[in-house]
């Protein structure tokens, strides 16, 4: 069974700091790899979806990157806002599974 | 519509009685997935459906779960005689054919069970 993995648990830095999320998965046979955030109380929300054959994807200040070989995700996010406090979810779609595996999540706060 | 939506958003409820979830995928999204997350932990998968295909019930945690959908498009989860072990938030997520792409997430359903 895929197991996911993010470190760390929780992370606080100032607001302006760039900063990088990690997500590890057990097994490399995967069709993709989603960031989400939630904020507390509500749903998630996709940030980057990242296929198999795709190295990294970018959207604004993220920075979603791929190594399957090597069972690693990394999240990026350049110059961190206050706005960006949430916890952030690594989850991934094993070959031949219908759903999605999810990490236990990094729980970010950017202080002002 | 714009977005997943699910209902009721809270529900409170008794040890042993039953409870039905709502869910309203994103229109024409073919793919409906049902999540629970518990406190402390990840999400859990708990059922798939794809078009007319028989659904994905691997995740179901017992014989209490079942879930249905209906025309293609609503979904309801039910739990019947509800544990205190249920209590967790329960997610809803489509995407448009069940392949590669994006899941879309509804807000939830927190379930507690006094």
């Amino acid at each position: 069974k895929q197991e996911v993995t993010q470190i760390p648990a929780a992370l606080s830095v100032p607001e302006g700091e760039n900063l990088v999320l990690n997500c590890s998965f057990t097994d490399s046979a995967i069709y993709n790899l989603q960031w989400f955030r939630q904020d507390p109380g509500k749903g998630l929300t996709s940030l980057l979806l990242i296929q198999s054959s795709q190295r990294e994807q970018t959207s604004g200040r993220l920075n979603a990157s791929l190594d399957k070989s090597s069972g690693r995700s990394t999240l990026y996010i350049a110059a961190s806002q206050p706005g960006d406090s949430a916890t952030y979810l690594c989850a991934v779609r094993g070959a031949g599974a219908n759903n999605l595996f999810f990490g236990t999540g990094t729980r970010l706060t950017v202080i002002p | 519509g714009a977005g997943v939506s699910q209902s009721p958003s809270n529900k409170v409820t008794e040890k042993g009685k039953d409870v039905e979830l709502r869910c309203d995928p994103i229109s024409g999204h073919t793919a409906l997935y049902w999540y629970r997350q518990s406190l402390g932990q990840g999400l859990e998968f708990l059922i798939y459906f794809q078009g007319n295909s028989a659904p994905d019930k691997s995740g179901l945690p017992s014989d209490r779960f079942s879930a249905e959908r209906t025309g293609g498009s609503v979904s309801t989860l039910t739990i019947q005689r509800t544990q205190q072990e249920d209590s967790a938030v329960y997610l809803c997520a489509s995407t448009l054919d069940g392949g590669t792409d994006t899941q879309y997430f509804g807000p939830g359903t927190r379930l507690t069970v006094l």
